[in-house]
C-alpha cells in the first residue's frame, strides 16, 4: 500500500541554522500539507501546497517557513533561520482531491530538535 | 473560539473494559468532515475514520464503533473490549468544507492508556 515517507525521521540543528525537511507524498496525490506538534500538545496546521502554490497558510507560517516541490515526488518544508520554539514533530501529508476523498495521509515525522 | 473539544485529557482503563472518547466540535459549515486518528507511542498519526455531516449513521468496525450526532455537535469513539495495544492518544479532527485547503483542525487529544 503506498504511503507518504519523510527524511529525515529526527533532525538535530543549532539555534539560527536553515533546516529543510522532506517528504514523498503519495503519487497520485495532488494536495499537500505540512503540521506541526509540538512535545505533548495537538498537531497544528502549517501550510497546504496545490498546484505548485501555496493555497493556504497558518499564522505559524511566517516568513521564517518556505515549502517546494521542486520535482515530481518531493515536497520540502525550509525553516530559513531556526529557534528553540521550532522543536516539534513535523508532518506531512498528502490528499486525493476527487470526489469526496478527504482523508489525508500523514508521513511517520521528523522530530526537529533545536538547541 | 475551540473548534474541536476533547476534554479527557488522558484516560486510564483495564484491558478488556471497554472506553468511550468523547468529541465535541464546532462548525457554521452545513457540510463538514470529521475524523479520528490514532497516535501510538511511536508517533505517526493512523487514520481511523471519516464520517460526513449529512450521514449520521453509527459505524462499527471490529472494536471500535463510533457515534455521531449533530443535534449535540458530538462524533465520540468507544473502544470495546480495550486491548493494551490501543495504548495511544486519539485525536479528533474537523474539515470544513468552507476550508479551502480541506486543512484538519485537530483537538488536543486524548491519551488513553490501557493497563493489563
Amino acid at each position: 500500500e503506498p504511503e507518504v515517507t519523510q527524511t529525515p525521521s529526527h533532525q538535530v540543528t543549532q539555534m539560527g541554522q536553515e533546516v529543510i525537511l522532506r517528504c514523498v507524498p503519495i503519487s497520485n496525490h495532488l494536495y499537500f500539507y505540512w503540521y506541526r506538534q509540538i512535545l505533548g500538545q495537538k498537531v497544528e496546521f502549517l501550510v497546504s501546497f496545490y498546484n505548485n502554490e501555496i493555497s493556504e497558510k497558518s499564522e505559524i507560517f511566517d516568513d521564517q517557513f518556505s515549502v517546494e516541490r521542486p520535482d515530481g515526488s518531493n515536497f520540502t518544508l525550509k525553516i530559513r533561520s531556526t529557534k528553540l520554539e521550532d522543536s516539534a514533530m513535523y508532518f506531512c501529508a498528502s490528499k486525493r482531491t476527487s470526489g469526496s476523498s478527504y482523508e489525508q495521509y500523514f508521513g511517520p515525522g521528523t522530530r526537529l530538535t533545536v538547541t | 473560539a475551540q473548534k474541536v473539544t476533547q476534554a479527557q485529557t488522558e484516560i486510564s482503563v483495564v484491558e478488556k473494559e471497554d472506553v468511550t472518547l468523547d468529541c465535541v466540535y464546532e462548525t457554521r459549515d452545513t457540510t463538514y468532515y470529521l475524523f479520528w486518528y490514532k497516535q501510538p507511542p511511536s508517533g505517526e498519526l493512523v487514520f481511523l475514520i471519516r464520517r460526513n455531516s449529512f450521514d449520521e449513521q453509527n459505524e462499527i468496525s471490529g472494536r471500535y464503533s463510533w457515534n455521531f450526532q449533530k443535534s449535540t455537535s458530538s462524533f465520540n469513539f468507544t473502544i470495546t473490549a480495550s486491548q493494551v495495544v490501543d495504548s495511544a492518544v486519539y485525536f479528533c479532527a474537523l474539515v470544513e468544507s468552507g476550508a479551502g485547503s480541506y486543512q484538519l483542525t485537530f483537538g488536543k487529544g486524548t491519551k488513553l492508556s490501557v493497563i493489563p
